[in-house]
């Protein structure tokens, strides 16, 4: 069955330090990917997606994420992360009109 | 242009009870679908329709009904609300199998 794992529920960053947040994936066939990001007490607003092309694809608020097949993972990242970054992250996996979810990871900000 | 609206944001209700949570979308999208999100539980499909007059069954859909008699409205029903109904309920709509759009979300206390 398809699933979607973000091993980590909690990630602590200083303001300005880079942020890798990671994402595995299972699923047959090639994926469609997406990540998500919620603010508190908001609805879920898209970062970025990867359907096929380069496997490093651009976002919003200067995200990226890099499609790896060879380890099932579309781990997203930012060099230099800003108090406004803190929120909860979603990764998802398209699966026939369907998004399949991962838990989330709650990014919470150090001045 | 609105994206997608939920009615009512924040409703209270006595076990038992019923309600009907509304969604609508103003992007002329085929699919629509609702979710429940609990904590640590990230987000759970509920139902979703790939059209107008069509309805499909998620991961999480006992306690719960749809309808989708208008393209862009998409109905939530819950007939007899319990308490493990509490959740956050987002609905979102997506023009065919790529990007959704989410709604702002209803918070849904059961007592």
């Amino acid at each position: 069955a398809q699933s979607v794992t973000q091993p980590d529920i909690h990630i602590t960053v200083s303001e300005g330090a880079s942020l890798e947040l990671r994402c595995n994936y299972s699923y047959g066939a090639t994926p469609y990917l997406f990540w998500y990001v919620q603010s508190p007490g908001q609805g879920l607003q898209l970062l970025l997606k990867y359907f096929s092309g380069d496997t490093l694809v651009q976002g919003i608020k200067g995200f990226e994420a890099e499609f790896k097949r060879s380890q099932s993972s579309f781990n997203l990242r930012k060099p230099s992360v800003h108090w406004s970054d803190a929120a909860e992250y979603f990764c998802a996996v398209g699966v026939h009109y369907q998004l399949i979810w991962g838990a989330g990871t709650k990014l919470i900000i150090k001045p | 242009n609105a994206g997608v609206t939920q009615t009512p944001k924040f409703r209270v209700l006595k076990t038992g009870q019923s309600m009907t949570l509304l969604c609508a979308q103003d992007m002329n999208h085929e699919y629509m679908y609702w979710y429940r999100q609990d904590p640590g539980m990230g987000l759970r499909l509920i139902h979703y329709s790939v059209g107008e007059g069509t309805t499909a069954k998620g991961e999480v859909p006992d306690g719960y009904n749809v309808s989708r008699l208008k393209k862009q409205n998409f109905l939530l029903g819950l007939e007899s609300a319990a308490p493990s109904q509490t959740s956050v309920y987002f609905c979102a709509s997506s023009y065919n199998e790529e990007t959704q759009y989410f709604g702002p979300g209803t918070r849904l206390l059961v007592l």
